[in-house]
């Protein structure tokens, strides 16, 4: 069956970077753009962007340019979000959901299908 | 940006009874070529992850109760749940994927009256 997992909490503090890690399995890794989605605590959702995990390829959020880096392991099936320069308000959950990249069946772009179980950082001092 | 904006934010609605939940962007999210619709509904419980829901703002995701439906064109769409049950009470929102970067509701927290 389709599942993403996500590693483990982090408490970092301000100033520092971390990475969060999504493991997939039970579908084609390459097929499938990983994106990173984040909530602060009672919050809505923010899309913070996407990598391919074929290419390389990355699209961040504006806003988190300069900040995030989107990587992946295509020998291990695991994408990873990095945040560097830590802030409090940076303080949410971190979800990894993946898109199908089947231009055929989705034309354009395709829906946020599968998420992983949610990664808590908390920046604090 | 497409700003998507919900209402109402929150709702508290009798068992058995129809929610109602609309959702608006600032900008059609209509895909001319295949005609549909780049706009997706997702329930998210507390201590969950989202899940989807509707996707193409009407099509229903593998699995999910013939109860929930979605529908609206353009600007405009609504997410309906016909017969609320207990396990319906949760936070929805609406989510446009016509371009990036993919933008969310603030979402609408769903109760039981």
């Amino acid at each position: 069956q389709v599942q993403l997992v996500q590693s483990g909490a982090e408490v970092k503090k301000p100033g520092a970077s971390v990475e969060v890690s999504c493991k997939a399995s039970g579908f084609t890794f390459t097929d499938y753009y990983i994106h990173w989605v984040r909530q602060a605590p009672g919050q809505g959702l923010e899309w913070m962007g996407w990598v391919n995990p074929n290419s390389g390829g990355t699209n961040y959020a504006q806003r988190f340019q300069g900040r995030v880096t989107m990587t992946r392991d295509t020998s291990i099936n695991t994408a990873y979000l990095e945040l560097s320069r830590l802030r409090s308000d940076d303080t949410a959950v971190y979800y990894c959901a993946r898109e199908d990249t089947d231009m055929v069946t989705f034309p354009k772009t395709a829906p946020n299908d599968y998420w992983g179980q949610g990664t808590l950082v908390t920046v604090s001092s | 940006d497409i700003v998507m904006t919900q209402s109402p934010d929150s709702l508290a609605v009798s068992l058995g009874e129809r929610a109602t939940i609309n959702c608006k962007s600032s900008q059609s999210v209509l895909y001319a070529f295949n005609n549909k619709n780049y706009l997706s509904w997702f329930q998210q419980r507390p201590g969950q992850p989202p899940k989807l829901l509707i996707y193409w703002a009407s099509t229903r995701e593998s699995g999910v109760p013939d109860r929930f439906s979605g529908s609206g064109s353009g600007t405009d769409f609504t997410l309906t749940i016909s017969s609320l049950q207990a396990e319906d009470v949760a936070v929805y929102y609406c989510q446009q994927y016509y371009n990036t970067p993919r933008t969310f509701g603030q979402g609408t927290k769903v109760e039981i009256k």
